[in-house]
């Protein structure tokens, strides 16, 4: 039974095009992130939220935007999709912010072309 | 946020020798944790260090956090090849943790 998933796995969507992932944990976590892998492997937190309100929320263009239907689950949203927008994107939950091991999804390749 | 230097980045190594991957940060961290991340996954805890000077033990893989917090280090006895992957340390400072670059390690047979 899978902790934490996502989906799809594999996204391949021209410029400008807006797309969706969807993430739910199972762990009954309190605390959901999402992260963006790029080329070069360096994971840079995008956002977290902590029973559904926003607590992180980095700098990334505002054409992202996460929404937390309920503490299970952490969708993000993009809109007009650019070349440099191509990365993985791994969504993860934790039972609170921070210092609590963090468990993550398999992850979601996203391809701009 | 706040940077964590990891070397080196790769490792390519035979199976039996011993490594050691370094963690380095100008920044002092509540807590430091280790993952692994294997080709098409996502990371996965390894050990997470609290206290300054701790030294962890899991199997052939051996953690310490360094006096003040600002470092740690990762040494495997014995590599196999199974050890293949990506190590990432992150540090947790308020709501987040930031991860290091990783090290990417190749052990062969």
């Amino acid at each position: 039974d899978t902790a934490v998933s996502q989906t799809p796995k594999y996204l391949v969507t021209q410029m400008g095009n807006d797309k969706s992932i969807k993430c739910e944990q199972n762990l009954g976590h309190d605390t959901m992130y999402w992260y963006k892998q790029d080329s070069k492997k360096f994971l840079k937190i995008m956002f977290s939220y902590n029973n559904k309100e926003l607590i992180i929320n980095e700098t990334v263009p505002n054409r992202f935007s996460p929404k937390s239907p309920d503490k299970a689950h952490l969708n993000l949203h993009i809109n007009s999709l650019e070349l440099g927008d191509s990365a993985v994107y791994f969504c993860a939950s934790s039972q609170a912010p921070a210092s609590y091991e963090q468990y993550f999804g398999p992850g979601t390749r996203l391809t701009v072309t | 946020t706040q940077l964590l230097e990891q070397s080196p980045q790769f490792l390519s190594i035979q199976e039996g020798e011993n490594l050691t991957v370094y963690c380095n940060s100008s920044s002092v961290f509540s807590s430091l944790q280790w993952y692994r991340q294997e080709p098409g996954e996502g990371p996965v805890l390894l050990v997470t260090v609290v206290t300054g000077g701790e030294v962890k033990k899991l199997k052939r893989l051996t953690f310490q956090f360094g006096d003040a917090r600002k470092d740690s280090s990762l040494h495997i006895t014995a590599a196999q090849p199974g050890d293949t992957g990506l190590y990432l340390c992150a540090g947790a400072s308020g709501y987040a943790l930031n991860f290091g670059k990783g090290t990417s390690l190749l052990v062969t047979p």
